[in-house]
């Protein structure tokens, strides 16, 4: 099955240092997401992105947080200012298309982002 | 507002025996689709069975089987036969048409399986 590959799986920084989290999705999928998850807790929704644009973003997802698609194939979250509550685990997923509600999102295996 | 609730933070099981994972939901979109999905302590999301909100038999994948209410809005998730390897934490999950196709989660369940 094709997988949604994401790069560091581990990522330890300093507080106020800035972080890009790289995603490479299924190569026909056209939405992307990223979530996060603090351990021990749930997996909470960050952004969705299509067509190189923000189509939704939850209140987590601060002016410290943007997303972008820069080359057609990886999909980035930066963090400009990591602050010790982003320590957590973040996922990236994508989707053929839009929330078919029956579609699973496809998720990659996560980065673990440690923030010192 | 959709929701999600999990109400059992942790379940333990013997190994072989049946188990069954709560799962209850609120959303006033008629058409959703519920998910759940596993998370092994290596930390990935696997997808484990889907239900819509239109299906009318409840879904099977294996050993997996979901127990679909819609009255009562749960979704339950039934895992026959339980192996070691089934120890892991399970979250439940939904998805509607008119919220953006976004996925939301519950808080998950820590099923432990017992030899």
């Amino acid at each position: 099955e094709p997988e949604v590959t994401q790069t560091p799986s581990h990522q330890v920084t300093q507080m106020g240092q800035e972080v890009i989290l790289r995603c490479v999705p299924i190569s026909n999928h056209l939405y992307f997401y990223w979530y996060r998850q603090i351990l021990g807790q749930k997996v909470e929704f960050l952004v969705s992105f299509y067509n190189n644009e923000i189509s939704e973003k939850s209140e987590i997802f601060d002016d410290q947080f943007s997303v972008e698609r820069p080359d057609g194939s990886n999909f980035t979250l930066k963090i400009r200012s990591t602050k010790l509550e982003d320590s957590a685990m973040y996922f990236c997923a994508s989707n053929p298309t839009k929330g078919g509600i029956g579609e699973k999102l496809f998720f990659g295996s996560g980065t673990q982002l440690s923030v010192l | 507002a959709q929701k999600i609730t999990q109400t059992q933070p942790g379940m333990f099981v013997q190994e072989k025996e049946a188990v069954t994972l709560d799962c209850t939901y609120d959303t006033s979109d008629p058409s959703y689709g519920l998910f759940w999905y596993k998370q092994p302590s290596s930390g990935e999301m696997i997808f484990l069975i889907y239900q819509g909100s239109y299906d009318q038999q409840n879904a099977t994948e294996g050993r997996y089987s979901l127990n679909f209410q819609k009255a009562r809005k749960s979704a339950n998730l039934v895992i026959s036969a339980s192996q070691l390897g089934d120890s892991a934490m399970y979250f439940c999950a939904m998805r509607s048409y008119n919220q953006g196709g976004k996925l939301i989660f519950g808080q998950g369940t820590e099923l432990s399986v017992k030899p």
